[in-house]
């Protein structure tokens, strides 16, 4: 199993452009969490679906924030447009009954 | 609402000691407690985990000490070594699979010295 994958492994772009992370959860893992790692304020959680559907979003920061899942093989969390306030590592994590497997993450930095 | 607080934030230890980690909970609803070791560059990775019912949990060199009355909970790594260097993450989920949702404390840097 190659677990959790996520794509890209970094990104850098400009202030106001759009930005989409994505990830390819583990075969059969039914929760898919996006969470975002910051210095300051540790791991949030951002959202997460149980067999694809959006289940709880109430960490997703602000309306610029968007995330999909449409299909058990694939989620999107699309920035628009992207602030350098939100330069940090997003993970994507999945889950069947106990025990998250994360993936290695996404460093986004907006300048 | 932070609901899972970690102390202390960063921890030295030298080679060979015992590395102790401790998280205290407000909600009575959480179920299982596990603990995350994330390396630089990486995700977080499931160390162990510990569900109310018992006390303690061993798995190696690590242990988790639950005490539900008090709602905290302590990772312990015995004989601490320079390859434990990484921070440490303590969680919490609540009851049921409709909220199968993760809260994590604010991490532990801990760096063990040769």
């Amino acid at each position: 199993d190659a677990g959790v994958i996520q794509s890209p492994r970094h990104e850098v772009t400009e202030m106001g452009q759009e930005v989409t992370l994505r990830c390819k959860p583990i075969s059969g893992h039914d929760y898919l969490f996006w969470y975002r790692q910051t210095m300051m304020r540790g791991l949030e959680l951002l959202i997460y679906f149980n067999n694809n559907v959006p289940i709880d979003d109430s960490g997703m920061p602000e309306d610029r924030f968007s995330a999909k899942m449409p299909n058990a093989s694939f989620s999107t969390l699309k920035i628009q447009p992207s602030e350098p306030r939100d330069s940090a590592v997003y993970f994507c994590a999945t889950n069947y009954h106990y025990g998250y497997t994360f993936g290695s993450g996404t460093r986004l930095t907006v300048v | 609402q932070q609901q899972v607080k970690q102390s202390p934030q960063s921890l030295i230890v030298q080679k060979g000691g015992i590395s102790i980690i401790n998280c205290a909970y407000e909600n009575t609803a959480f179920d299982y407690f596990p603990w995350y070791q994330q390396f630089p560059g990486k995700g977080p990775a499931l160390l162990i985990a510990i569900r109310p019912d018992v006390s303690e949990k061993k798995e190696g060199r690590f242990t988790i000490s639950f005490n539900k009355s008090a709602k905290q909970f302590s990772l312990h790594i015995m004989d601490s070594q320079p390859g434990d260097s990484a921070t440490y993450f303590c969680a919490a989920r609540g009851y049921g699979g409709a909220t199968n949702k993760l809260i994590f404390g604010t991490g532990t840097l801990l760096a063990v010295q040769p």
